[in-house]
């Protein structure tokens, strides 16, 4: 059973500094990887798909790497800004129900 | 705007009575799905459906139903709920090539059991 484990729970920095978010997963027959984006009370918001096939994606001040082969992406957001405060989630998508199996996040908050 | 909708978004209700929480998706997409959110546990998935008609559990299935008549539209059926059905509720959709497309996200909806 795919399992997906985000570090670390919850995360403060101040405005200005780069970070790394990291997600891990069991089971590396995925057929993609996506990050999302939640604000309280809110949707989710997909910030960047990697296909299995892919090593990174960028997008704008984020950057999300995959090493499929030992499980691991990193989120990498740059300079990051209070408006980047929210939870990120990671999804690795797989199996013939195209099913996400989620991790349970990380917690950002961004002070000034 | 390409999206999928939720309605209600928020819904407080009693142990037993039946609700259907809808969602519709106007990108013509073939998979859809139902995920719920609770504290501790993250999005796990109820049911999905890959096209018109075809319909299948996912991991947490019992105490729903569904259904899918047309291709925009996947209700959410509670036929007697319960207080542990309390939850955050999120449908998605996404296109269907064999698993490798982005899947995108409705608003949500907040379901409260008393």
């Amino acid at each position: 059973k795919q399992e997906v484990t985000q570090i670390p729970a919850a995360l403060s920095v101040p405005e200005g500094e780069n970070l790394v978010l990291n997600c891990s997963f069991t089971d590396s027959a995925i057929y993609n990887l996506q990050w999302f984006r939640q604000d309280p009370g809110k949707g989710l918001t997909s910030l960047l798909l990697i296909q299995s096939s892919q090593r990174e994606q960028t997008s704008g001040r984020l950057n999300a790497s995959l090493d499929k082969s030992s499980g691991r992406s990193t989120l990498y957001i740059a300079a990051s800004q209070p408006g980047d405060s929210a939870t990120y989630l990671c999804a690795v998508q797989a199996g013939t129900a195209s099913k996400l199996t989620f991790g349970t996040g990380t917690r950002l908050q961004v002070t000034l | 705007e390409a999206q999928v909708t939720q309605n209600p978004r928020y819904l407080i209700t009693v142990t037993g009575k039946k609700l259907t929480v809808t969602c519709s998706q106007n990108m013509n997409h073939e998979y859809m799905s139902w995920y719920r959110q609770d504290p501790g546990l993250g999005l796990r998935q109820i049911y999905y459906s890959m096209n018109v008609e075809v319909t299948d559990k996912g991991d947490v299935p019992e105490g729903y139903k569904v259904s899918r008549k047309e291709k925009r539209n996947f209700p959410l059926i509670l036929e007697s709920p319960s207080p542990n059905q309390t939850s955050l509720y999120f449908c998605a959709s996404s296109s269907w090539t064999g698993g490798y497309n982005e899947q995108f996200f409705g608003p949500g909806t907040r379901l409260t059991v008393l």
